[in-house]
């Protein structure tokens, strides 16, 4: 799996969006992004993935640059149950193992 | 069940102890996986199987097994706990773990305490 970098920290006001940046600058041609996000003391909840276009679903929204090699989760009215641990993950679609690194804590305040 | 159960929500256990983790899930996924999550050290894979019937060793297998006799069920066994595998253990589930999709569902967790 290629190596992903995101900040350790973000802070976003409720109901503004909330853009958490993603470098995978080595991610190879078969790999996919996904986003996952981890509420404290709950079980990891998938969000998103994409390949080279960009992608919505009803959480979010998800922009790969062309070059593919750094992307944007977008939330687009953050709340305040969007506080969380976001990771974003670079893996083959036969990958069987998800590995975290250290993710994003996106803090959202009042 | 709506998705994905996991019993017992916490455990305190003595060392050199039997334990058996379960899990339930009710959405006819084939793959469904074993993960344990260390402070610091993030979401390690312990075992996965992508069908009934099959297992598969993640990264870190050692002092745990694995059964998948149905679709449903995948119960991790701890044969004799050590304080080393006080951890949060998290189980999960995707439709396939050969496609593109690799979206995997996850429980609730069960926190596991070996005194």
């Amino acid at each position: 799996d290629a190596k992903t970098t995101q900040p350790p920290s973000m802070d976003c006001a409720e109901g503004r969006a909330a853009n958490l940046p993603c470098n995978h600058s080595t991610i190879s041609g078969n790999e996919y992004v996904y986003w996952y996000r981890q509420i404290h003391s709950q079980g990891p909840q998938y969000i998103i993935h994409g390949l080279k276009n960009n992608e919505t679903n009803e959480m979010a929204s998800l922009i790969i640059t062309e070059d593919r090699k750094s992307s944007t989760l977008i939330l687009p009215h953050a709340t305040l149950r969007d506080t969380a641990v976001y990771y974003c993950i670079a893996l083959s679609g036969s990958a069987r193992q998800l590995t975290f690194g250290s993710g994003t804590q996106l803090t959202v305040l009042p | 069940i709506a998705g994905i159960t996991q019993a017992p929500t916490s455990q305190i256990l003595a060392a050199g102890r039997r334990m058996t983790l379960r899990c339930t899930q009710d959405m006819r996924h084939n793959a469904m996986y074993w993960y344990r999550q260390d402070l610091g050290l993030g979401l390690r894979l312990i075992h996965y199987s992508n069908t009934a019937g099959t297992t598969g060793k993640g990264e870190v297998p050692d002092g745990y097994s694995v059964s998948r006799a149905n679709t449903d069920d995948f119960p991790l066994t701890l044969a004799s706990a050590v304080p080393s595998q006080t951890s949060v253990y998290f189980c999960a589930s995707s439709e396939s773990s050969e496609s593109s999709y690799n979206e995997q569902f996850f429980g609730p967790g069960t926190r596991l305490t070996v005194l």
